[in-house]
């Protein structure tokens, strides 16, 4: 059975500081998602990250995905009130259908 | 824009009750999935459809049943409520390009579910 741990699962955090999110499995993965949940709302994707290595910028977020491609990392510099949010990682494995989630991250910025 | 409607955002039943869960997706896509999301959990997959009329079991398919007879509505049914099915229920689509390796799952707005 493939797993995904996410870590931290909670973090509240001042303006303008900066946070890492971290999303580990022993298994690997074709690719890795990352998702944002607003409260009353779907998640929606962030990024995609295919291949072992690979860093990707949003703006001030940064996502990488490890060498292996077991493991995948979010960076936030200098968050913002508009950061806060539930943040899901998701691993495409095995099965063609299914994604392998994490747990999330609740994340809150305090102006 | 992809849009993924649900036709309930909240909803309120008793333990015994049917309840019919549907979700909707304009973009033509082939897969569709339902999911439970419960704090500290993640999400957990109930069923998914890869097409009409077929259908997978997920991680915890007990206690649902799915119906998908048109390509863009999926519907969730809860034969017989029950207290440990209240939770948030989410609906989601996604195309099956490349074999949908990589694919967006794009997400309805939920359905949150109170079971007394």
């Amino acid at each position: 059975t493939q797993l995904l741990e996410q870590s931290p699962q909670f973090l509240s955090i001042q303006e303008g500081e900066n946070l890492t999110v971290y999303c580990n499995s022993s298994s690997v993965f074709s690719s890795l998602q990352w998702y944002r949940q607003e409260p009353g709302e779907g998640p929606v994707l962030l990024v995609t990250v295919v291949t072992g290595g690979e860093v990707k910028k949003l703006k001030r977020l940064t996502f990488q995905f490890g060498d292996a491609r077991k493991d995948s990392s979010l960076h936030i510099t200098a968050a913002q009130p508009g950061d806060t949010g539930l943040y899901l990682c998701a691993g495409e494995g095995d099965s063609n259908y299914q994604l392998i989630w994490g747990a999330g991250t609740k994340l809150i910025i305090k102006p | 824009d992809v849009k993924v409607t649900q036709s309930s955002r909240y909803l309120v039943k008793r333990t015994g009750e049917k309840v019919f869960l549907e979700c909707v997706q304009d973009m033509d896509h082939e897969n569709m999935f339902w999911y439970r999301q419960d704090p500290g959990l993640g999400l957990r997959l109930i069923y998914f459809s890869y097409d009409v009329k077929m259908k997978e079991k997920g991680d915890i398919p007990e206690g649902y049943s799915v119906s998908r007879e048109k390509k863009e509505r999926f519907s969730l049914i809860l034969e017989s409520a029950s207290t440990n099915q209240t939770s948030m229920y989410l609906c989601a689509s996604r195309p099956t390009t490349r074999g949908g390796r990589g694919e967006t799952q794009y997400f309805g707005p939920g359905t949150r579910l109170l079971v007394l």
